[in-house]
């Protein structure tokens, strides 16, 4: 099975704080994605890669940065946390394999939550 | 910007019924996703639609995709307890954009 794991499942951080959030994936998998979400708000897109050392912004990517420097490995860094990014974490990654075939879609990690104090 | 809207928000409904979850997006995409996500849980792939007309079922839920409307349905069928959930649609256009999920009730 493809698997997609978050390093950490609950975070407690101090406001300023900097803080890595780790997700490795074991399927070779070309695009990896960070979200948060939040309720009501659903899934929001962060940061996504669709290569190694290659990122993009996603629809809200103030407070945060990526890194990417392996295929498999694919960080979220909030460089000073805040109180307001108190949220669940997702990570997924993706392949552009043929529609059907094994591994084909988008597959999520388990979810860091994290709370800033 | 890709504007994914799902509805109802809430859904409360009675054992035995049928209902229908709907998401329309604001942009050309033959690939959805729909996803279930219970409590504390991340997210389980109920069913990939990759083109207009899409068609997938499994036990009491059902997708379809419409491309031309730009929509979507999850359609349940005599609802049971265990379905209680959030549903999440997600448009694919080389990245996920999600709806605001629907959580879903089922009382005896």
């Amino acid at each position: 099975d493809v698997k997609v794991t978050q390093s950490s499942r609950y975070l407690v951080k101090r406001t300023g704080e900097k803080v890595f959030l780790e997700c490795v994936q074991d399927m070779d998998h070309e695009n990896m994605f960070w979200y948060r979400q939040d309720p009501g708000l659903g899934l929001r897109l962060i940061y996504f890669s669709y290569d190694v050392k290659m990122k993009e912004k996603g629809d809200i990517p103030e407070g945060y940065s990526v890194s990417r420097e392996k295929k498999e490995r694919f960080s979220l860094i909030l460089e000073s946390a805040s109180t307001n990014q108190t949220s669940m974490y997702l990570c997924a990654s993706s392949t552009y394999e043929t529609p059907g075939a094994y591994g084909y879609g988008y597959t999520f990690g388990s979810g860091t939550r994290l709370t800033v104090v | 910007e890709l504007k994914v809207e799902q509805n109802p928000l809430f859904l409360s409904m009675q054992e035995g019924k049928n209902y229908t979850i709907y998401c329309n997006y604001s942009t050309t995409s033959d690939r959805l996703y729909w996803y279930r996500q219970d409590p504390g849980k991340s997210l389980e792939s109920l069913f990939v639609l990759l083109s207009n007309g899409a068609v997938k079922q499994e036990g009491r839920l059902m997708a379809s995709l419409d491309t031309k409307a730009r929509l979507s349905t999850l359609h349940i069928t005599a609802a049971v307890h265990d379905l209680s959930a959030t549903y999440f649609c997600a448009v694919d256009t080389d990245k996920l954009i999600f709806g605001t999920g629907t959580r879903l009730q089922v009382f005896p």
